[in-house]
């Protein structure tokens, strides 16, 4: 089944406790994003990736790091988290006609 | 002016309504027009596609867009109760392999 995936679905940390949440797909897809969702601020982008080894700071990067070593995963990294990044995560992947995206992730930050 | 507005809702409708959502746009380098239904617990998924202006159907769902307006609707008619969920709508200035600007989302709410 083609599918974006993402781990944890459910985290709760405390303030400045590094933490990965991973992202993959399987449909072979060359572009990437992490989004933050929020009420009332929407689906916003916090990074992307065109392919392995090129990513690039979408709206609201501040905080947040990404990697993209091979092209299925695509980890979004929170060195220090604080409260202010407590939200709901969605990775996606896209083809020319359409992003797929991922379960989301709700991440809590005490 | 945000680049995307929607309007905010939410909305409720009996069943069998026909529902209208709609967003504007002020950025003219917009030639994807897409409407993205996420159900309560879920990511996004792809409802409509549109390339340029134009109406587009699919069985209950007409998407429509007038790039002169800078103005995109989506219709759902004959609304059931599994209609239920939030609808966004994303726009791009290329293919949907680059980056999206999203509405910010309506919530609908099909009464039985």
């Amino acid at each position: 089944e083609a599918q974006v995936t993402q781990n944890p679905r459910y985290l709760i940390t405390v303030t400045g406790k590094k933490l990965t949440v991973t992202c993959s797909q399987n449909m072979n897809h060359e572009y990437m994003s992490w989004y933050r969702q929020d009420p009332g601020l929407g689906l916003r982008q916090i990074y992307y990736s065109m392919n392995v080894e090129v990513t690039d700071k979408g709206d609201v990067p501040e905080g947040y790091k990404v990697s993209r070593k091979e092209k299925r995963n695509f980890p979004l990294i929170l060195e220090s988290p604080s409260p202010n990044q407590t939200s709901l995560y969605f990775c996606a992947s896209a083809d020319y006609n359409e992003q797929f995206f991922g379960p989301g992730t709700r991440l809590t930050v005490l | 002016q945000k680049e995307v507005e929607q309007d905010p809702g939410p909305l409720s409708v009996p069943e069998g309504a026909i529902v209208s959502l709609n967003c504007t746009y002020s950025n003219s380098a917009f030639q994807y027009f897409m409407w993205y239904r996420q159900y309560s617990r879920k990511g996004p998924e792809l409802l409509m596609y549109t390339y340029s202006s134009g109406n587009k159907e699919d069985g209950r769902f007409t998407a429509q867009v007038d790039k002169s307006s800078k103005y995109i609707s989506l219709f759902i008619r004959d609304s059931q109760p599994s209609d239920s969920a939030t609808y966004l709508c994303a726009m791009s200035a290329r293919r949907a392999n680059s980056k999206l600007t999203f509405g910010k989302g309506i919530t609908l709410s099909v009464r039985p």
